[in-house]
């Protein structure tokens, strides 16, 4: 069991460019899920996958914001244009069922 | 709408003494809750749970309660140790496609 994996760890990137982050969950859970975190917050969620199904979506902070999973496996989370209220810590979560969630390192985006 | 809320931002706590952790919340929906701990630059790491037909587990030094009369529950570690120095979330589940809902953390401090 390697945990769940985030590529990149850090990511700097001038405003208006485009980002996408890779997240690879413990190979036998279904259930995939994106948060973000700012300063002095919980992590906030964003969007869910059930095997290669999006079935929550409608938490994306703009039309900016993507997501894909298109194997059941890996997910990458894609922001268009972006801004420099997207700097955040990007989080991806896995679960086996509605239980406990496992985190990965994040993703740190800084847009300059 | 904060519906979960952690209202102490940081708790000071001797070494071997007992850490008290509070967590509110407002939403009469969430029927599962869990204890998050998390270090700087780490994704959070799942310390305990518990589903709301219960009011009490506990796992080593870690015990949660839930009252959900008050809709309150509260992380207890005994004794507390050094180690134990991170930001700790709670967070609540509905079920369905929804990810978690975070509180803010506290930052549970102990003193050699």
């Amino acid at each position: 069991d390697t945990g769940v994996s985030q590529d990149p760890r850090h990511k700097i990137t001038k405003r208006g460019q485009n980002v996408t982050f890779r997240c690879d969950p413990i190979s036998e859970h279904n259930r995939l899920y994106w948060y973000r975190q700012t300063l002095g917050q919980g992590p906030e969620f964003l969007t869910y996958f059930q095997n290669e199904a999006q079935l929550e979506k409608s938490r994306l902070l703009s039309d900016r914001f993507s997501a894909e999973r298109p194997k059941g496996s890996f997910s990458t989370l894609e922001i268009q244009r972006t801004e420099q209220g997207d700097s955040a810590m990007y989080l991806c979560a896995s679960s086996a069922d509605r239980g406990r969630s496992f985190f990965g390192q994040g993703t740190r985006l800084t847009v300059v | 709408d904060q519906q979960v809320k952690q209202n102490s931002p940081s708790l000071s706590v001797q070494e071997g003494r007992i850490s008290i952790l509070n967590c509110d919340y407002t939403n009469s929906m969430f029927d599962y809750f869990l204890w998050y701990k998390k270090y700087p630059a780490e994704g959070p790491t799942f310390l305990i749970s518990i589903s709301s037909i219960k009011d009490k587990n506990e796992d080593g030094r870690f015990t949660v309660f839930l009252n959900k009369s008050a809709k309150h529950l509260s992380l207890h570690i005994v004794p507390s140790q050094p180690g134990d120095s991170a930001v700790y979330f709670c967070a609540a589940s509905k079920g369905g496609a929804d990810g978690l809902t975070f509180g803010k953390g506290t930052h549970l401090i102990i003193q050699p």
